[in-house]
């Protein structure tokens, strides 16, 4: 069964900083990969997808992510934290063999601090 | 604009009372999934449907019914079985066959409660 982890239930850094936000995946086949961002009471929206096209995917807000096979992973990052990314992030990985399913991280709560 | 329509935001039911959950998506979609959010638990899959009038069960489908009699509409009901219905309820919808790649639109999601 496929199944994803995010390292980190909480991270937190200060406002201008790096924001790193880690995903792994177990599959033995590259799955497509995406990353969703939620604010409190609200759905959640996609910030950006991995879908064997290139490995460095850019997304909104300033946000990417590097598709890495070697270590299964797909990272998220972005340069400069500001004091609206401060959210829910969920790492999902939709299996290349059953398009009918996505399988969700457990999610980290990025705290950004002025 | 296109999107995906979930209602009430807040509902509350009381012990032994079934609810109703609304999701309509007028986004031309032929799948749509129900799911359950708990704190730190990431969000489980209730239920999906590919197709007018057929829906398969997900993880944590105990307690909970669907239907999908039309293709814009896919309701959630929580019945008296689930003995801990209080969570944030997530419907969402995708393309389905070739467009694989496509991820989900969600909605904005029911804060149930039990009172």
């Amino acid at each position: 069964a496929q199944s994803v982890t995010q390292l980190g239930s909480h991270v937190s850094v200060s406002e201008g900083a790096l924001v790193l936000l880690r995903c792994n995946y177990s599959s033995s086949v590259p799955p497509y990969l995406f990353w969703y961002v939620q604010y409190p009471n609200q759905g959640l929206q996609l910030l950006l997808k991995y879908t064997s096209a290139a490995t460095l995917v850019k997304g909104i807000n300033g946000f990417e992510a590097e598709f890495k096979k070697s270590e299964t992973s797909f990272h998220l990052t972005k340069p400069s934290a500001h004091m609206s990314d401060a959210a829910e992030y969920f790492c999902a990985v939709r299996p290349s063999y059953n398009f009918n399913k996505f399988y969700f991280g457990s999610g980290t709560k990025l705290n950004v601090k002025p | 604009d296109g999107g995906i329509t979930q209602s009430p935001k807040y509902l509350f039911r009381k012990e032994g009372q079934n609810v109703t959950l609304s999701c309509e998506q007028n986004l031309n979609h032929d799948a749509m999934y129900w799911y359950r959010q708990d704190p730190g638990q990431g969000l489980r899959l209730i239920y999906y449907s590919q197709i007018v009038n057929d829906f398969q069960k997900g993880d944590i489908a105990e307690g909970y019914s669907v239907s999908r009699e039309k293709k814009e509409s896919f309701p959630l009901t929580v019945t008296s079985a689930q003995k801990n219905p209080t969570a944030f309820y997530l419907c969402a919808s995708s393309p389905s066959g070739t467009e694989s790649n496509y991820g989900y639109t969600f909605g904005s999601g029911t804060r149930l409660t039990v009172v």
